[in-house]
Formats: C-alpha cells, sequence, structure tokens
C-alpha cells in the first residue's frame, strides 16, 4: 500500500519560502506516475499547484510559475515544494498527490503552513 | 487558467439523488482528451478520488457515484444519497499540460 506524507514548517515569515517534501512509502517514487501539489486556502477551494516525474519534467500552474520549484529526490523516495516570496495569500493545507494514470488516486493527508510574521 | 465553475451547494435526503455540475471551456472539459475526474473531500481528511476519465470509478467506489460530460460541462451524480455522502465533492479537468479544479459543491444531506 503506497502511502505519502507531507512535511515541513508549519510557519513561514512573509517574503520568505515555503519547502515542504513528500515521502512516499509503500512504492518507488521512480514508478510511471507524475507526482503533484494541490492546495487549499482557508475556506476556499482546491488549487494545483504543479507536478513533477521522477527523471525531471514538470509543470507549474501558469498563476504560480514564477514563484514554484519542484525536485525529486530518489535516493529517498521523496519530492519536494518550493514556493517563494510568499504572502498571507499562500496560507493554505498544501497536500501532495500522485497522478495515477489520468487523475489524482492517492493523496496525502495534508498540512497546513501559515505565512505569518 | 481559470477555475471550473460548480454550484456552492447541493442537498438531498437520504435515498434521494444529487447531481453537481462542473462548467469548464473548450480548452479543459470540452478539449480533446476526456480527463475528468471527481473527488470526494470531508474536512480534515485527505480527497478521495470518486470518478474519473469522466464516469470511471476506482476499485471501491460504490456504484451510486456516475459521472457524465456533455460539451463543456461534466456531472456527477450521487443516487441513493447516504449521511457518509456529505462531503465537499470537486471536479478537475485536465487544461493541456496542466490541470485545474472546479470551485467545489457541499453536498448536505438532509
Amino acid at each position: 500500500q503506497v502511502l505519502l506524507q507531507e512535511s515541513g514548517p508549519g510557519l513561514v515569515e512573509p517574503s520568505g519560502t515555503l519547502s515542504l517534501t513528500c515521502a512516499v512509502s509503500g512504492g518507488s517514487i521512480s514508478s510511471s506516475n507524475w507526482w503533484s501539489w494541490v492546495r487549499q486556502p482557508p475556506g476556499k477551494g482546491l488549487e494545483w499547484i504543479g507536478e513533477i516525474y521522477h527523471d525531471g519534467p514538470s509543470n507549474y500552474n501558469p498563476s504560480l510559475k514564477s514563484r514554484v520549484t519542484m525536485s525529486v529526490d530518489k535516493s529517498k523516495n521523496q519530492f519536494s515544494l518550493k514556493l517563494n516570496s510568499v504572502t498571507a495569500a499562500d496560507t493554505a493545507v498544501y497536500y501532495c498527490a500522485r497522478v495515477g494514470s489520468t487523475a489524482f488516486d492517492l493523496w496525502g493527508r495534508g498540512t497546513l503552513v501559515t505565512v505569518s510574521s | 487558467q481559470s477555475a471550473l465553475t460548480q454550484p456552492p451547494s447541493a442537498s438531498g435526503s437520504p435515498g434521494q439523488s444529487v447531481t453537481i455540475s462542473c462548467t469548464g471551456t473548450s480548452s479543459d472539459i470540452g478539449g480533446t482528451y476526456n480527463y475528468v475526474s471527481w473527488y470526494q473531500h470531508h474536512p480534515g481528511k485527505a480527497p478521495k478520488l470518486m470518478i474519473y476519465e469522466v464516469r470511471k470509478r476506482p476499485s471501491g467506489v460504490p456504484d451510486r457515484f456516475s459521472g457524465s460530460k456533455y460539451g463543456n460541462t461534466a456531472s456527477l451524480t450521487v443516487s441513493g444519497l447516504q449521511a457518509e455522502d456529505e462531503a465537499d465533492y470537486y471536479c478537475s479537468s485536465y487544461a493541456g499540460s496542466n490541470k485545474v479544479f472546479g470551485t467545489g459543491t457541499k453536498v448536505t444531506v438532509l
């Protein structure tokens, strides 16, 4: 059974960089899947941030593209998200998810990141 | 890339049916690929895939959940509503090399 677990600081200062990691257990990150990040601001809906494949290709939400970087660490079987120049608008629950052939078929439980000084 | 449009809320009594719409454009839902999916989200929990490729159900999802699409609008129908169906539901679609979610619909079981 494949499980995803997000981790990272729960509090980030404005203008700083949000950094999260998603650990993949019970399966290999090098499988034929894309790995994605999705977020949900308080009281709002889901927003796709972007996705990455194990050997490097990535796609990012055009509205966040200038601030997002995703990477894969095969040795640790995990993938990561960096979002820079954060503001209060980036406060959200951040989920990592596996993209099955055409849909997000596996999700982590999410981690709340608050942007505040 | 704008969010797909869903009604904010929908409701039904136990045993009844409820249908949620998800409206996009020819660049996403109405595009070449039928890659529309639906997710059930109970607050505080991980979202759960309920429907993929417009109408396919993953293993373990009850056949009370069904999906369809016509033009730029996709729909999710929950038949025989049960108390545990009360949740937020989100549609999603491929949009070229990107993905987009719907605005979300809160389903209430009366």
